[in-house]
């Protein structure tokens, strides 16, 4: 089993709509979780730390289900500027080698 | 905003030669990575550093590849011997603590002739 796996999409969706992205990973002994969104040929940034209680930033609501081992984000009100591919990124074992997914790549049609 | 900043954005280099990449961190940061992708696929993890020594390293990060932190802002990633399939877009990351989210670089891209 990867340690990291995510749908690869791609999810194309009108502007307006609530899309959701889900990740799984495969270490129960994972402590820190982030989504990150990488555009074509640049660097990831980071969009939003995912806490155990889960957590919302403007449009963006990321959870956390430990039992199942899944991460989720959820996009409101999508714009066109948030075309782009998200990263699902899990810590392993000691906390200090991080496993990225694939990446979900989301197109936002006017 | 203070961000990580890397040098050189392209380089080209033939097969079987050296390479050093170039990473400067946030000033503030104390731990270090470096992650390469390869066109079209994930991001994968390379290496780990924290007070002036390797911490973890994948199955990637064979002999052909050092670090190093010459100074107390450079941080940086050496290939010996270079390979074809060493070609991709290489960066760097520092955290500021543990577990803490990594800010990138805009990368490196090597490639190999």
């Amino acid at each position: 089993r990867k340690e990291v796996e995510q749908d690869p999409g791609p999810f194309n969706v009108p502007e307006g709509a609530t899309v959701a992205f889900n990740c799984t990973y495969s270490n129960s002994a994972s402590q820190s979780f982030f989504w990150y969104r990488q555009d074509c040929r640049k660097e990831p940034k980071l969009l939003m730390s995912v806490y155990s209680s889960g957590n919302e930033d403007g449009r963006f609501t990321a959870q956390l289900n430990r039992a199942s081992q899944y991460i989720s984000l959820l996009i409101r009100d999508s714009k066109l500027s948030d075309s782009a591919t998200y990263l699902c990124v899990v810590n392993m074992r000691t906390g200090n080698q991080f496993y990225f997914g694939t990446g979900t790549s989301l197109t936002v049609i006017p | 905003e203070p961000e990580v900043t890397q040098t050189p954005s392209h380089q080209v280099t033939q097969m079987g030669q050296e390479v050093i990449l170039r990473c400067v961190p946030i000033s503030n940061h104390l731990y270090f990575y470096w992650y390469r992708q390869i066109l079209g696929q994930k991001v994968e993890f390379l290496v780990s550093f924290y007070n002036n020594e390797i911490s973890e390293k994948s199955e990637i990060f064979d002999d052909q590849f050092s670090v190093e932190r010459p100074d107390g802002s450079n941080f940086t990633l050496k290939i010996r011997s270079t390979k074809l399939e060493d070609s991709a877009m290489y960066f760097c990351a520092s955290s500021s603590t543990l577990n803490q989210p990594q800010h990138f670089g805009d990368g490196t891209r090597l490639s190999i002739l």
